[in-house]
C-alpha cells in the first residue's frame, strides 16, 4: 500500500506569515509523529498522536506551533506568524501501534516538507 | 550530556569493510531505533530493538540492555550504504516522544 505522504514537499514563506503542513499517514496506522530537523542538525521530536488520546505535544518549540489529527487520519501541523529559525524540513512519520503500550512498532517516516522562511 | 550518543560522527570506509557504528544511551528504555538518512533527506526505518539481536541482508543490529549500548554492523559494505545513520530511543519515562542521536555521517569509496 501507500506510504507516509506529506504535503507541500517545499514552502517558501515570509517572515511573519502562517504555515500549514501536512501529513497523510499510512491507512490502519493509529500512531503520528512530527519532527523537525533543522540544517546539519538532528531530528527533534514535536508532538505525538495515539488514536483518540490527547496528543503529547512536549516537543512543540513554541505556542505558535500547534497540530491537529482527526482520529486516525490527516494531520495538518501549523506554524503561525514564522520565523526564520523555523526554516527547516518538517517529517511525519506513522506506527502502527496495538493496545499494549510497551510493545513498540517500527515507525514509517514520510518525505518530509523543506519550509524556507526569508 | 546528550542522552544518546552515537559514535563516531564521521565514517569514511573502503568498499568491503565491516562498519560498526556505536549508540550509547543513558535513560532506560522501551525501545532503540536505528534509522537512515539518504542524501535527498529520505529516512528508513532500519530495526527497531527492545533486546539481543536482529539481522536483516547485510545488517545487524545488537543491543546490551544492561550497558546501555547499542550497535549497527554492515557487512560487506558498498558505496550505497553512504547515508546518515541515527540512533533514537524511547525512553521509560517520556511518554512516547523519541531522542535522537546526532547521527553518524558514513561515507563507503569504490
Amino acid at each position: 500500500g501507500a506510504g507516509v505522504s506529506q504535503s507541500p514537499s517545499n514552502k517558501v514563506t515570509e517572515k511573519g506569515k502562517d504555515v500549514e503542513l501536512r501529513c497523510d499517514p499510512i491507512s490502519g496506522h493509529t500512531a503520528l509523529y512530527w519532527y523537525r530537523q533543522r540544517l546539519g542538525q538532528g531530528l527533534e521530536f514535536l508532538i505525538y498522536f495515539q488514536g483518540n488520546s490527547a496528543p503529547d505535544k512536549s516537543g512543540l518549540p513554541s505556542d505558535r506551533f500547534s497540530a491537529e489529527r482527526t482520529g486516525e487520519s490527516v494531520s495538518t501541523l501549523t506554524i503561525q506568524r514564522t520565523q526564520q529559525e523555523d526554516s527547516a524540513v518538517y517529517l511525519c512519520a506513522s506506527i502502527r501501534e496495538g493496545g499494549r503500550p510497551w510493545v513498540p512498532d517500527t515507525q514509517y517516516f514520510g518525505p518530509g516538507t523543506r519550509l524556507t522562511v526569508l | 550530556k546528550n542522552e544518546v550518543e552515537q559514535s563516531p560522527q564521521n565514517l569514511t570506509a573502503q568498499e568491503g569493510e565491516f562498519i560498526t557504528i556505536n549508540c550509547s544511551y543513558s535513560v532506560g528504555i522501551s525501545a532503540l531505533h536505528w534509522l537512515q538518512q539518504h542524501p535527498g533527506g529520505g529516512i528508513v526505518s532500519l530495526f527497531m530493538l527492545s533486546s539481543g539481536k536482529k539481522k536483516h541482508g547485510r545488517l545487524i543490529a545488537t543491543i546490551n540492555i544492561q550497558e546501555k549500548h547499542s550497535s549497527l554492523h554492515i557487512t560487506a559494505s558498498h558505496p550505497r550504504d553512504s547515508a546518515v545513520y541515527i540512533c533514537a530511543v524511547r525512553s521509560t519515562t517520556s511518554g512516547s516522544r523519541l531522542t535522537f542521536g546526532e547521527g553518524t555521517q558514513l561515507t563507503v569509496n569504490p
